[in-house]
């Protein structure tokens, strides 16, 4: 079966400090995709990355990055100098398992 | 450019009811999905349907059924609603299975 485990449940950072949320996964498949998703407090869920399992290499887009390290199963995100904008709930993914979230409250 | 839309937006309905949540995607993505969230529990798959003509049961299908005769629309069915399945429903598209997925707008129902 797989499952996505994302332990923070809430985390509360000062504007421009960096964070990091952290996603352990499980599967048995030996090729699989994972995704991070974006809920801001307005409710939508926003897209953010995609990646597949034969690359490990890590994605930076602006002040987000991404870190894939298999043999952890695991698939951290940071957040650079954040900003207040960045207040959302974040979702790790396998395809359709979803982690229970991370909310982070970016404080001004 | 649309994307998804979902509707209604809201609904109250009453235990016992049936109701179909609709949705219809503009990108002509082969993929589409299901949710239920629900606070404390994250997302979780109802349905999904990889292409047009077949579905999958997801992690909770239990009351739900779904259809998908086209490549735009993905109706979800509650046949008798009951107040567990009072949540918000969010359908996702992707272009592939291995797509990264867009979200509609969701739905909020509230059976009482």
């Amino acid at each position: 079966a797989q499952k996505v485990t994302q332990a923070q449940t809430e985390i509360s950072v000062v504007e421009k400090e960096d964070v990091t949320l952290d996603c352990v996964y499980e599967t048995r498949d030996t090729t699989y995709y994972l995704f991070w998703y974006k809920q801001p407090p307005s409710g939508e869920l926003v897209f953010l990355i995609r990646r597949n399992s034969f690359d490990e290499q890590n994605e930076i887009s602006g002040r987000y990055s991404w870190n894939f390290q298999k043999s952890t199963s695991s698939f951290n995100f940071t957040i650079t100098a954040s900003q207040v904008v960045d207040s959302a709930v974040y979702f790790c993914a396998l395809r359709g398992i979803f982690g229970k979230g991370t909310r982070l409250h970016i404080l001004p | 450019t649309a994307g998804i839309t979902q509707a209604p937006t809201s609904q109250i309905l009453a235990a016992g009811r049936s109701m179909t949540l609709r949705c219809t995607q503009d990108m002509r993505h082969n993929a589409m999905y299901w949710y239920r969230q629900d606070l404390g529990l994250g997302l979780r798959l109802i349905h999904y349907s990889n292409t047009a003509g077949t579905t999958g049961k997801g992690e909770v299908p239990d009351g739900y059924s779904v259809s998908r005769a086209n490549t735009d629309d993905f109706p979800l069915t509650l046949a008798s609603a009951v107040p567990s399945q009072t949540s918000v429903y969010f359908c996702a598209s992707s272009d592939s299975i291995t797509g990264g997925q867009f979200f509609g707008p969701g739905t909020r129902l509230t059976v009482l």
